[in-house]
């Protein structure tokens, strides 16, 4: 299964600010997706990181807030923009092969706390 | 996207012991995923099982599928205080590569 590289794997941020994870697999993949995971709370997919164009953000999510880059096949982006206290939560990125009935695989997440 | 019911939310059993973890979901799939999270941390993926198989082994693990119901069912044997742990289902909706997750089990296993 790819080796999917997670960072940073926790950071203490202040309100109003920015921050960007990265997720690097060891290998090209088809799909990579980005999920939220609020305190003691299950995940949630936040966007489908597409390569060459714009992500596939689900409902409650925009691109304004987390805007998400995707220049090739093993690399992408997530940023959570003007953080506020609300957005303390792990944030992973997935990625899957595409091919029919292969399991999707995880980073190893990115604790995120808003001061 | 309409998340899953899992239960029980939390399960508390002795070294030894078998722990049985249910999921329900709401659309057709073409299988379904279980996960285990340590503390917080990334997902680490357990057994995959289609829509056309009804059960699934691995090691002390055994997964069931019902899809007239829609549930699912871990089964952990001869649990171990290192499965404490939260134990999540995510079904692909229908041949999605989307994933919809359960609310999940947290385990904790006494020694």
């Amino acid at each position: 299964s790819a080796v999917i590289s997670q960072k940073p794997s926790r950071d203490i941020c202040q309100r109003g600010t920015s921050l960007t994870i990265q997720c690097q697999v060891d290998s090209q993949v088809t799909m990579m997706f980005w999920y939220r995971q609020q305190p003691g709370q299950s995940l949630t997919l936040i966007a489908t990181a597409n390569q060459g164009s714009e992500a596939t953000y689900e409902s409650g999510f925009v691109i304004d807030k987390f805007p998400i880059s995707r220049p090739n096949l093993t690399f992408s982006t997530l940023t959570v923009s003007n953080m506020s206290p609300e957005d303390s939560s792990i944030y992973l990125c997935s990625v899957d092969s595409g091919f029919s009935n292969q399991p999707q695989h995880f980073g190893d997440g990115t604790r995120l706390s808003i001061l | 996207s309409q998340q899953g019911e899992e239960d029980p939310q939390a399960l508390s059993i002795q070294e030894g012991e078998n722990a049985t973890m249910n999921c329900s979901y709401k659309t057709s799939i073409n299988n379904l995923q279980w996960y285990r999270q340590n503390s917080g941390r990334g997902l680490v993926h357990l057994i995959l099982i289609r829509s056309n198989e009804r059960e699934k082994h691995s090691g002390r693990l055994r997964v069931t599928l019902d899809t007239s119901k829609k549930s699912s069912s871990l089964l952990i044997t001869a649990s171990r205080a290192a499965d404490t742990a939260s134990y999540f289902c995510a079904s692909d909706q229908g041949g999605s590569e989307k994933l919809v997750f359960g609310k999940g089990t947290k385990l904790t296993v006494n020694p």
